[in-house]
C-alpha cells in the first residue's frame, strides 16, 4: 500500500462540463475526507465518509457537487456544470475512526476550468 | 464555529536562526491543535499535535488557551525545514489555517 492515491492528477475542462475525480484511501482506513484548496489558502473541508456513509457535508458543497463511497473503499467526487470558480486543488485524505485528526493525504487533483 | 489564523504568509530565515510560526484559533469547545507540513513534491502530512507534547524534527508547539495560540518553534532552522506549514484545529473536523511558507536560506 503506497498511501492515498488520487486520479487524475490534473484535469482541464471547459466551463459547463462535468468532471469526476477518484480517491483510493489507505486500505484499512474507514474514514475518507475531501478538501478543496485554492491558491494562498489552506485546505477547506468538503465532506467525509465513514465506511460507505456520508456523515457530513460542508456548505461549500453546492448542489453541483456530489460524492460517493459505494463500497466503503474508493470514493468519487463529481462536479456538474463546472464553473471557473471551481478551479482548485481537490485533496482526499483518509484516517482511522479512532484517530480522525491523523489524516493521510493524497497528492491531489488540480482542476482548471477554462 | 472553528477558525484558524496564521498571520504570516512567508517567513524567511537564515540557517541556524530560530524560527517561530504563529497560529491563533477560535473555538468554543476544548481544542485539539495540530501542525501539518507540506514539503516540496511531497504530500501534506502531520508534523505534531499538542496532546503529545513531543518534539518532532526539532519543532515544538505549546498550546496557550489564554491567548488561544499554538505557535510552532524551532531554535535552529535547517535548510530541509523549508516547506509550507499549516496549523489545524480538530473540533468535529479538521480546520486549517491559510499556511505559512518557511524559507531557510543557507
Amino acid at each position: 500500500d503506497t498511501g492515498v492515491s488520487q486520479n487524475p492528477r490534473h484535469k482541464i475542462t471547459k466551463r459547463g462540463q462535468n468532471v469526476t475525480f477518484r480517491c483510493d484511501p489507505i486500505s484499512e482506513h474507514n474514514r475518507l475526507y475531501w478538501y478543496r484548496q485554492t491558491l494562498g489558502q489552506g485546505p477547506e473541508f468538503l465532506t467525509y465518509f465513514q465506511n460507505e456513509a456520508q456523515l457530513e457535508k460542508s456548505r461549500l458543497l453546492s448542489d453541483r457537487f456530489s460524492a460517493e463511497r459505494p463500497k466503503g473503499s474508493f470514493s468519487t467526487l463529481e462536479i456538474q456544470r463546472t464553473e471557473q470558480g471551481d478551479s482548485a486543488m481537490y485533496l482526499c485524505a483518509s484516517s482511522l475512526r479512532e484517530v480522525p485528526y491523523e489524516q493521510y493525504f493524497g497528492p491531489g487533483t488540480r482542476l482548471t476550468v477554462t | 464555529a472553528q477558525r484558524v489564523t496564521q498571520p504570516e504568509k512567508l517567513l524567511s530565515v537564515f540557517k541556524g536562526a530560530p524560527v517561530e510560526l504563529k497560529c491563533n484559533y477560535s473555538y468554543s469547545g476544548s481544542p485539539e491543535l495540530f501542525w501539518y507540513v507540506l514539503y516540496s513534491r511531497q504530500r501534506l502530512q502531520l508534523l505534531l499535535r499538542h496532546i503529545s507534547r513531543e518534539s518532532i524534527k526539532g519543532f515544538t508547539a505549546d498550546l496557550n488557551k489564554g491567548e488561544t495560540s499554538f505557535h510552532l518553534k524551532k531554535p535552529f532552522a535547517q535548510e530541509e525545514d523549508s516547506a509550507m506549514y499549516y496549523c489545524a484545529l480538530y473540533g468535529n473536523k479538521l480546520t486549517f489555517g491559510g499556511g505559512t511558507r518557511v524559507l531557510v536560506k543557507p
